[in-house]
């Protein structure tokens, strides 16, 4: 299956500022999600955005997704020595594959204290 | 409730060997899929089960199969090891069966030797 990319592939930043990671995909979607992965573990969902919704939020979180350019990014706010994580785009593609969700390679995003 | 438990945590196997690795969703979710994590592939989608059916499988050679019980605990096996099968093995549960908002296990680190 064709995987999304995620930009950057790494990204280190001061506590306190802002992150932004981008991540393109092929294919037409019925969502796209975003997950966490800390060191190895398992993966923690933080957002989903329908393919009819262009922005979505939730907490510190801003997602936006942009169909006509298949693309999302995602904007973490006040950035903390905790958000450290690698973090995955994930599409559910429409197309009727069957081939669960396509993920891209991640975002390493390191928090300097 | 408890959350995606994997057993076993670490596994080291040598090549030609096989091994079965072990998944017990959140209670009440009928729908369990297995994603392999490389560093070279990323996250690439294994199987899908519900209701004890496999209802999609990923691109991957026969070697690898599941099974889900009745308890919605699933497994997967692994026959004849090769050194390319070393990966993290995540499991992940939802509640419906859809793609949306999955909750992953802690994963089983396979190294094959």
């Amino acid at each position: 299956s064709q995987q999304g990319e995620e930009d950057p592939q790494a990204l280190s930043i001061q506590e306190g500022e802002n992150a932004t990671m981008n991540c393109s995909y092929k294919t037409s979607i019925n969502n796209l999600q975003w997950y966490r992965q800390n060191s190895g573990r398992g993966l923690v969902h933080l957002i989903l955005i329908r393919s009819n919704e262009r922005e979505k939020h939730s907490g510190r979180l801003r997602v936006t997704l942009d169909t006509s350019k298949k693309s999302s990014s995602l904007l973490i706010t006040a950035s903390r020595a905790a958000d450290t994580a690698s973090y995955f785009c994930a599409t559910d593609d429409s197309g009727g594959g069957a081939d669960g969700l396509t993920f891209g390679k991640g975002t390493h995003l390191i928090i300097q204290p | 409730k408890a959350g995606v438990t994997q057993t076993p945590r670490y596994l080291i196997k040598t090549r030609g060997q096989q091994v079965t690795l072990s998944c017990s969703p959140i209670s009440g979710h009928r729908s369990v899929s297995w994603y392999q994590q490389t560093p070279g592939q990323g996250l690439q989608f294994l199987f899908e089960y519900f209701s004890e059916t496999q209802r999609n499988k990923g691109n991957f050679p026969g070697r690898f199969s599941g099974r889900q019980f009745s308890n919605s605990r699933s497994e997967m096996n692994v026959s004849t090891l090769e050194l390319g099968d070393s990966a993290l093995y995540l499991c992940a549960s939802n509640p419906t069966g859809g793609r949306e908002k999955l909750f992953f296990g802690s994963g089983t680190q396979l190294s094959v030797l």
